[in-house]
């Protein structure tokens, strides 16, 4: 049970921003919301997480909403590697990292 | 460091047969998960491992699944007796941190039972 809903699917044009969204309305306060992605023929790779501010790194940057309900992956310049499925998932105690559908991110030269 | 390391990356097997994946998590990590990915199911965790003991093996889909963990730094996934329905990529995960932290994925097992 991912407890967390994204779109099926995205597309975006290279170099372009992107702006993935994820619905996790059922969210406590102790949970964490974690993002990941897996390239085609290969495992799952971390991108970023975060607990309530927002967060950057060198792959992306996190956007958590005021009441934690939502959450945005942005991507600031789309390329080509980054053509993947990219999973949103809450984790605790009682619900650790079951990762869903996620949204399949097409990028578009 | 190598990685979480799997094996093998590749099974063909007939039903009924038993099949052993392995799994070697990186060092240090102490948190360990194994999952199933096929294209009905998506991902879906199978069971999670802390300090080398099972927490939640909820998802394990029968008894012909079990898992083990005998030290930190090895676990098995095996499947007795196997069949065509266990056709899929299984991974092994791995993370110092376990609900807080990066998990670190294995390139994966592919399972096919003819």
């Amino acid at each position: 049970d991912a407890k967390t809903t994204q779109p099926n699917s995205m597309e975006s044009n290279e170099e372009e921003p992107v702006h993935l969204p994820c619905n996790h309305s059922t969210i406590s306060g102790t949970d964490y919301i974690h993002w990941y992605r897996q390239l085609p023929s290969q495992g799952p790779e971390y991108v970023i997480h975060g607990l309530t501010s927002n967060v950057n790194n060198r792959m992306a940057s996190l956007a958590i909403a005021e009441d934690r309900k939502s959450s945005t992956l942005i991507l600031h310049r789309a390329t080509l590697r980054d053509a993947a499925v990219y999973y949103c998932i809450r984790t605790n105690t009682g619900n650790q990292f079951y990762f869903g559908t996620g949204t399949s991110l097409t990028v578009i030269p | 460091d190598a990685g979480v390391i799997q094996s093998p990356r590749h099974e063909v097997t007939e039903m009924g047969q038993e099949v052993t994946l392995r799994c070697k998590p990186i060092s240090g990590h102490n948190s360990l998960f194994w999952y199933r990915q096929t294209m009905m199911r998506g991902l879906e965790l199978l069971i999670y491992f802390n300090n080398n003991v099972p927490i939640d093996d909820s998802g394990m889909p029968e008894d012909r699944f079990s898992a083990k963990m005998p030290n930190a730094s090895f676990s098995t996934l095996k499947i007795q007796p196997s069949e065509p329905r266990d056709s899929a990529v299984y991974f092994c995960a791995s993370s110092q941190r376990a609900l807080a932290g990066e998990l670190f994925f294995g390139e994966g097992s592919r399972l096919t039972v003819l």
